[in-house]
């Protein structure tokens, strides 16, 4: 079965320093991963994807992610933490080629201090 | 930017009422979805919907559960005779394709309480 798995709860980061927010998947196939953001009485907002290809991938708001198929692994990263980044993330995951449904992570939730 | 949008933001109900939940996906788009998060838990699929008719549905989606797209815009989930355990955040997407690699488009939630 597909399964998605955030290890942590909540990261905490203080403003300027690199953030990191884990996330390991398990799929039969090739998958295809994805990271949205939550942020208080929105939506879940699209990030960034990996389909194929290049594995570090860029997406909004200076956030990327790395695809390690040996470990894996699709690990959100930005550079220097924003307090406005502050939030919950999800990743997510779809069987490659499927029509089907995601799969989500239970979520992760990143506080930036000041 | 074109965005998904729920109504309402909040429901409250009474257990065995029936409660519909509406979404106006983006409008180009034509691949429906629902999906609940339950306080504190995972966000759950529970059905996909294309060509006015179901695609895919888990196993959360029994014979209480029906979808609708009534007009060219709007997308409805309906609860017919809710339950305590259906309290949750109830969100809808919509996607451009139902290829895979599309990233779906969610919108903000209608949090249902039952009591």
């Amino acid at each position: 079965a597909q399964s998605v798995a955030q290890p942590e709860d909540q990261v905490n980061v203080a403003e300027g320093n690199p953030l990191t927010v884990k996330c390991t998947y398990s799929v039969s196939g090739n998958p295809y991963l994805f990271w949205y953001v939550q942020y208080p009485n929105r939506g879940l907002q699209f990030l960034l994807k990996y389909i194929t290809g290049d594995n570090l991938v860029k997406g909004s708001y200076g956030f990327e992610a790395e695809f390690n198929k040996s470990q894996t692994s699709f690990h959100l990263k930005k550079p220097s933490a924003l307090v406005s980044d502050s939030a919950l993330y999800f990743c997510a995951v779809r069987l490659g080629g499927s029509q089907g449904n995601l799969i989500f992570g239970k979520g992760t939730k990143l506080s930036v201090k000041p | 930017e074109p965005e998904v949008t729920q109504t309402p933001s909040h429901q409250v109900t009474q257990m065995g009422q029936e409660v519909i939940l509406r979404c106006v996906p983006i409008s180009n788009h034509l691949y429906f979805y629902w999906y609940r998060q339950i306080l504190g838990q995972k966000v759950e699929f529970l059905v996909s919907f294309y060509n006015n008719e179901i695609s895919e549905k888990s196993e959360i989606f029994d014979d209480q559960f029906s979808v609708e797209r009534p007009d060219g815009s709007n997308f409805t989930l309906k609860i017919r005779s809710t339950k305590l355990e259906d309290s949750a955040m109830y969100f809808c997407a919509s996607s451009e394709s139902g290829v895979g690699s599309y990233e779906q488009y969610f919108g903000p939630g209608t949090r249902l309480t039952v009591t």
